[in-house]
């Protein structure tokens, strides 16, 4: 139990696009999922945390107009870069708290932007 | 917020010898401190946590322990095997802001056979 997928794993894209990723709970329902940026050699980096139908809180530093997040239901949130520029490259990762447990967070498989 | 440190950076060790991992944290509110590994590429992955009413706990090969004193906890891994080797991450957790993690910066295990 408790499986995160994420969609797409890798994505490409030209500087100025926008790109979104999917993040799915598929054996349970979360109401908090968390959106981390994770850089080569470097640790886990918490953007912002999203809850079910309610506006997400971003970390100090986070852009909130750049990096949109949408909780619309209990098993999906997205996150969209927009205006992605090469300093976004990133592999961006997302986690979801099993609604019933203590606080434990499950994460998905990750997504590779690369922005040329 | 919370601060959490983790040392060493990097650790070798050598197939059957133990790895200790230790972390420190800042906030006295903190109650749940998992550990997570993770390889090249892929999803950090939960190994084992503790809460702040156990001092310890032990799963196989894999041991924590909380000094909720001296506000620090460390990951244990005794026998080693090659298939050890990877980051590993300590976070701790308050409970508040939706239970959001602070991770430490992470530990690279080497592993030699």
């Amino acid at each position: 139990g408790a499986v995160v997928s994420q969609h797409p794993s890798r994505v490409i894209c030209k500087s100025g696009t926008s790109v979104k990723i999917e993040c799915r709970s598929l054996d349970f329902q979360a109401t908090t999922m968390f959106w981390y940026r994770q850089f080569p050699k470097q640790s886990l980096m918490l953007m912002a945390t999203s809850n079910e139908g309610s506006k997400a809180t971003y970390e100090q530093g986070v852009e909130k107009d750049k990096f949109l997040i949408n909780h619309a239901s209990l098993t999906l949130s997205t996150l969209t870069v927009t205006s992605a520029h090469p300093e976004d490259s990133s592999f961006y990762i997302c986690s979801a708290r099993v609604q019933s447990s203590y606080n434990e967070q499950f994460f998905g498989p990750g997504t590779r932007l690369t922005v040329l | 917020g919370e601060n959490v440190e983790q040392h060493p950076s990097t650790l070798s060790v050598q197939e059957g010898d133990s790895a200790v991992i230790k972390c420190t944290y800042s906030d006295s509110a903190s109650n749940y401190f998992p550990w997570y590994k993770q390889e090249l590429g892929k999803r950090p992955q939960l190994i084992i946590d503790i809460r702040s009413n156990v001092g310890e706990k032990k799963d196989q090969r894999i041991a924590v322990t909380l000094n909720k004193t001296a506000k620090h906890f460390s990951l244990h891994i005794t026998e080693t095997q090659p298939e050890d080797s990877a980051v590993y991450f300590c976070a701790a957790s308050s409970g508040g802001s939706n239970y959001k993690l602070t991770f430490g910066k992470g530990t690279l295990l080497t592993v030699n056979p």
